[in-house]
């Protein structure tokens, strides 16, 4: 079983559709990171929490501690928030989900 | 904005030839960290780095992986004798504090193909 599971692995929207991205996690962290991976295969970070909630722009990343549980959500997707995002836990070393792939058609 | 920059962006090698990966950090960041992705697979941790050592490394970082931080800005990550399964895009990352204390920010990757 992998440490950090997402959902779904693959996921297409229509401009405009509210997307929620879920990751579990089996180990113990310090913190929970999502990321964005684009087409060329660069990396950026979008958020880095430990509880609660945070948000960005239309990027909002929630946390459950007790369940082990977090969400990413992108509301009123645009065709540009298409790419891999991808979860990764701080426990002693960051652990990485499979990405969950996002295509938004116009 | 600050950025992690890597070199080259693309590197062609024949199998059993040593390659060295570049990175520059974050000026004022002080952890490093190396990753690779096998194209199609997940992102693996391979190494960090603190206070010129290694902090940790994971099973994928065996003898003919080493790192180095030459210089004040520089963090090099060397291949020995690069096999075919070498092949995949590997990312620079530092962070100011310990990556569950703050955000790591990424380089764009150098993807390494081994012929």
């Amino acid at each position: 079983k992998n440490e950090v599971e997402q959902s779904p692995q693959n996921l297409t929207a229509q401009e405009g559709e509210f997307i929620t991205i879920n990751c579990s996690y089996s180990v113990g962290i310090s913190a929970l990171h999502w990321l964005q991976q684009h087409p060329g295969g660069g990396i950026v970070s979008l958020f880095m929490l430990s509880s609660g909630k945070k948000k960005h722009g239309r990027l909002i990343a929630t946390i459950n501690i007790q369940e082990k549980h977090s969400s990413l959500h992108i509301t009123a997707s645009h065709p540009r928030d298409s790419a891999v995002y991808i979860c990764a836990a701080h426990g002693s070393r960051l652990t990485f989900g499979e990405g969950t792939q996002l295509t938004v058609n116009p | 904005e600050p950025e992690v920059t890597q070199t080259p962006s693309h590197q062609v090698t024949q199998m059993g030839q040593e390659v060295i990966l570049r990175c520059v950090p974050i000026s004022n960041h002080l952890y490093f960290y190396w990753y690779r992705q096998i194209l199609g697979q997940k992102v693996e941790f391979l190494v960090s780095f603190y206070n010129n050592e290694i902090s940790e490394k994971s099973e994928i970082f065996d003898d003919q992986f080493s790192v180095e931080r030459p210089d004040g800005s520089n963090f090099t990550l060397k291949i020995r004798s690069t096999k075919l399964e070498d092949s995949a895009m590997y990312f620079c990352a530092s962070s100011e504090l310990g990556q569950g204390d703050t955000e790591a920010f990424f380089g764009q990757g150098t993807r390494l193909t081994v012929v």
